[in-house]
């Protein structure tokens, strides 16, 4: 499976702020996914990220709250905008393996006051 | 209706007990199925893939009843270490996107 690592690994942030959550992968990879994890719930696509085409959003995203950029087969980065306490969850980015499972980075603690 | 069920828990068991859930999807389309394992503020890790046989890896096994929609998981001389929160994870065929259970959280005792 891929090796993949995720910055930064928790921040503590202000209301209003942005923050931008970067995802590297030890390999190249057509598709990355973002996801949010919520305190006790399970894990939500955010959006599906393709190198070279603009990232697909899943219903109640947008490109404006969760900017995405896919500069290479390796790399990704997710920008959670114009944060409010709601915002406070885990970010994790992820690849597909061979089998339509997916390999998770370690995700990113994000705290909104 | 959710795509994934699964039954929250807690299940605690004593090491070395025997425990299984259920998790249960609504998509008859759904073609892949998995376990993950959540430890407490870590990522998932893929456990195991579910096959339509049935499948064992060590002291853990997965069944797959697709006419009754649901997958199982079964560990055997539970340890310590298996204290954590398991995801069920479906895929429908033709699409990439995974969906997944709530998770169903185990807590193995000494």
């Amino acid at each position: 499976s891929a090796v993949i690592s995720q910055k930064p690994s928790r921040d503590i942030c202000q209301r209003g702020t942005s923050l931008t959550i970067q995802c590297q992968v030890d390999s190249q990879v057509t598709m990355m996914f973002w996801y949010r994890q919520q305190p006790g719930q399970s894990l939500t696509l955010i959006a599906t990220a393709n190198q070279g085409s603009e990232a697909t959003y899943e219903s109640g995203f947008v490109i404006d709250k969760f900017p995405i950029s896919r500069p290479n087969l390796t790399f990704s980065t997710l920008t959670v905008s114009n944060m409010s306490p709601e915002d406070s969850s885990i970010y994790l980015c992820s690849v597909r393996g061979d089998y339509n499972e997916q390999f998770f980075g370690p995700g990113t603690r994000l705290t909104v006051l | 209706r959710k795509e994934v069920e699964q039954d929250p828990g807690p299940f605690n068991v004593p090491e070395g007990a025997t425990v299984a859930f259920n998790c249960t999807y609504s998509n008859s389309a759904s073609q892949s199925f998995f376990w993950y394992r959540q430890d407490c503020r870590k990522e998932p890790k893929l456990l195991m893939s579910v096959y339509s046989s049935g499948n064992e890896d060590g002291r853990f096994t997965a069944q797959l009843n697709r006419a009754s929609q649901y997958i199982s998981l079964l560990i055997r001389d539970s340890k310590l270490s298996d204290s954590a929160t398991y995801l069920c994870v479906v895929n429908m065929a033709n699409d990439y996107k995974l969906s997944f259970g709530a998770g169903t959280t185990v807590t193995v005792r000494a």
